[in-house]
């Protein structure tokens, strides 16, 4: 009974690239959010949906979209892929305006090659 | 901007010893403060987290302390383990306003347990 999942774990592509990470919590969370980890571990948020409203958007290139159907899942697609786009992506999801914490998948490696 | 400096970068600690992590912060309207531990290929995983209306939380073997006026908080680890081995992620956000659902993160501490 996994509470934050995603798919893929790995994805290797070549520049250039259309990808999707996908990303579901069990919680009965009604926020969530995606994270870049870059190769040294900085975590920075990039984008939060709260009851699929996007309520936070970092300065993300546009080449990032992200969609959520419901508030149980939040999707990360990525146009063009580029080098730098290598990283660790992870989902978190929490409840707005709580003092719970957020919540964190096991991430996505993404190369792009 | 980094909103919350997290030091040291690496800390090696002998099993036994207390490992220490520090963190300031520059916004005054942060009021939650968080400590995330992440094992390799993992997702970070709340550790133990204050709020500033105390200036001590402890849990087992860790301890966060909190200054308040000094903008800073502590993670202490007393019998420090192999199994401790991990990164550590210090974290603030501001609970109150409309951004309360965004978490700044120090940059990580890597810490090593040496039997």
């Amino acid at each position: 009974d996994t509470a934050v999942s995603q798919t893929p774990k790995y994805l290797v592509t070549q520049m250039g690239n259309d990808k999707s990470i996908k990303c579901e919590q069990n919680l009965g969370h009604d926020t969530m959010y995606w994270y870049k980890q870059d190769s040294k571990k900085f975590l920075k948020i990039m984008f939060s949906y709260n009851n699929k409203e996007l309520i936070i958007n970092e300065t993300v290139p546009n080449r990032f979209s992200p969609k959520s159907p419901d508030k149980a899942h939040l999707n990360l697609h990525i146009n063009s892929l580029e080098l730098g786009d290598s990283a660790v992506y992870f989902c978190a999801s929490s409840l707005f305006l709580s003092t719970d914490t957020q919540y964190f998948g096991p991430g996505t490696r993404l190369t792009v090659l | 901007q980094q909103q919350v400096k997290q030091s040291p970068q690496s800390l090696i600690v002998q099993k036994g010893g207390i490992s220490i992590i520090n963190c300031a912060y520059e916004n005054t309207a942060f009021d939650y403060f968080p400590w995330y531990q992440q094992f390799p290929g993992k997702g970070p995983a709340l550790l133990i987290a204050i709020r500033p209306d105390v200036s001590e939380k402890k849990e087992g073997r860790f301890t966060i302390s909190f200054n308040k006026s000094a903008k800073q908080f502590s993670l202490h680890i007393m019998d420090s383990q192999p199994g401790d081995s991990a990164t550590y992620f210090c974290a603030a956000s501001d609970m109150s306003g409309a951004g309360s659902y965004q978490l700044t993160f120090g940059k990580g501490t890597k810490l090593s347990v040496i039997p």
